[in-house]
């Protein structure tokens, strides 16, 4: 199992562009998520979802949309990128959804100039 | 509002010296708590997790947490540490909702 990957690893934006990052997991979990890692001040959650065709905004959601068509996908998209969201994005899953341990992707290291 | 607070930033210890980790939670309803460690270049993994029964949990590598109600606190415990424990550690706190919160993170650096 590759359990969560997350496409692509680096991405370097100009201000206004737009992109998508990509989360799959192989593990058939019902509940994906999307973080940002920023230095000092740890995980916020951006988004996440119950399950396929659902969606929920975390912490943070301004300036990001997500899409959950396909159970094993979540995607993260920044629709006109600014230099705030300069981030580490990580993506994780889990089975259940309180009590169960999130797997996390590798993360993807963004910067916005 | 659910919030998570890691009183240290960075901890430095020599090894075999005990460590404890102290995390904080804040929400009115129940929540399921958690510690992670994310080791240099390497993504999150779980340590150990707590969401009823007994409150004093063993997690992997020696790790283990005590839930203290009365405190809000769910603070990280080793006897002894080792250099490979050198990394950061997250607090976090996850209501039967789904939705979770972390701590802003403590960096533990050990001294060989």
């Amino acid at each position: 199992n590759a359990g969560v990957t997350q496409t692509p690893k680096f991405r370097v934006l100009k201000t206004g562009q737009s992109m998508t990052l990509l989360c799959a997991q192989d593990m058939n979990h019902e509940y994906m998520y999307w973080y940002r890692q920023d230095p000092g001040m740890g995980l916020r959650l951006i988004h996440y979802s119950v399950g396929e065709g659902t969606t929920a905004k975390g912490e943070v959601p301004d300036g990001y949309n997500v899409s959950r068509l396909k159970k094993q996908n979540f995607l993260l998209g920044l629709e006109s990128a600014a230099p705030s969201q300069t981030s580490v994005y990580f993506c994780a899953s889990s089975l259940t959804l309180a009590g169960g341990e999130q797997y996390f992707g590798p993360g993807t290291r963004l910067t916005v100039t | 509002a659910q919030s998570v607070s890691q009183h240290n930033h960075h901890v430095i210890l020599s090894e075999a010296a005990s460590l404890e980790l102290g995390c904080n939670y804040s929400y009115g309803g129940t929540v399921n708590l958690f510690w992670y460690v994310q080791y240099p270049g390497q993504h999150l993994q779980l340590l150990l997790k707590y969401f009823s029964g007994d409150p004093l949990v063993k997690g992997i590598k020696g790790f283990e947490a005590e839930f203290i109600k009365s405190k809000f606190s769910f603070n990280l415990r080793k006897p002894s540490v080792q250099w490979s424990d050198t990394a950061e550690y997250f607090c976090a706190a996850i209501t039967n909702a789904g939705k979770s919160t972390f701590g802003d993170g403590t960096t533990l650096t050990v001294k060989p």
